[in-house]
């Protein structure tokens, strides 16, 4: 168990709707990052925060948007889903931002 | 577009024996990192190998870098068939982004 604690687990959904997901980093940890594994792209960087504020962002679409909250969970939310967007999101967090990551179990996202 | 890519693709070996694999990457980074993912799980970092340092060692892991030829090598030595998994190169670069290769998978037969 990695401390890093993901919701929903799984999650199936159809084109066009909007979800969230949810992640909540380990005690002390101020960085989160958030990821996309797919079987066609491999594992994605989508975009980090560090203690609130945007640090780094990747490839992540226009639709999809991230935040961190004073308490540092932070929320993905993806909208105007694709058939593509099915996928598996990681979040990771660590303590600051040049060190190891520690990964969520995911949540698994299918879209019908 | 992945910074990182594992050489070779897929390693089948007998438990008891070494598994090396490789990374190569493009462009120069802060450090490089080695994670396990075992199917459809999460992630599990193995080791963390800064820029500055040539060889890192965790239990029956190790790990070099060489920063000249853009590429490390991780070693399991002696494998049990709970290695069985995928492994991931990531090199963090300056700009905070983690960016990982396709992976490779090795199977440890018993």
């Amino acid at each position: 168990d990695s401390g890093v604690t993901q919701t929903p687990k799984h999650l199936i959904t159809a084109t066009g709707q909007r979800v969230t997901l949810r992640c909540s980093p380990r005690s002390g940890d101020l960085s989160v990052y958030w990821y996309q594994q797919s079987l066609d792209q491999g594992l994605q960087f989508l975009i980090h925060y560090y203690n609130g504020e945007e640090r780094a962002k990747g490839n992540i679409l226009e639709r999809f948007s991230a935040q961190q909250f004073p308490d540092l969970h932070s929320e993905l939310n993806l909208s105007s889903l694709e058939l593509g967007d099915s996928a598996l999101y990681f979040c990771a967090s660590s303590v600051g931002s040049d060190n190891e990551q520690f990964f969520g179990p995911g949540t698994r996202l299918t879209v019908l | 577009s992945q910074q990182g890519e594992e050489d070779p693709q897929a390693l089948s070996i007998q438990e008891g024996e070494n598994a090396t694999m490789n990374c190569s990457y493009k462009t120069s980074i802060n450090n490089l990192q080695w994670y396990r993912q075992n199917s459809g799980r999460g992630l599990v970092h193995l080791i963390l190998i800064r820029s500055n340092e040539r060889e890192k060692h965790s239990g029956r892991l190790r790990v070099t870098l060489d920063t000249s030829k853009k590429s490390s090598s991780l070693l399991i030595t002696a494998s049990r068939a709970a290695d069985t998994a995928s492994y991931f190169c990531a090199t963090e670069s300056n700009d905070y982004k983690l960016s990982f290769g396709a992976g490779t998978t090795v199977t440890v037969r018993a």
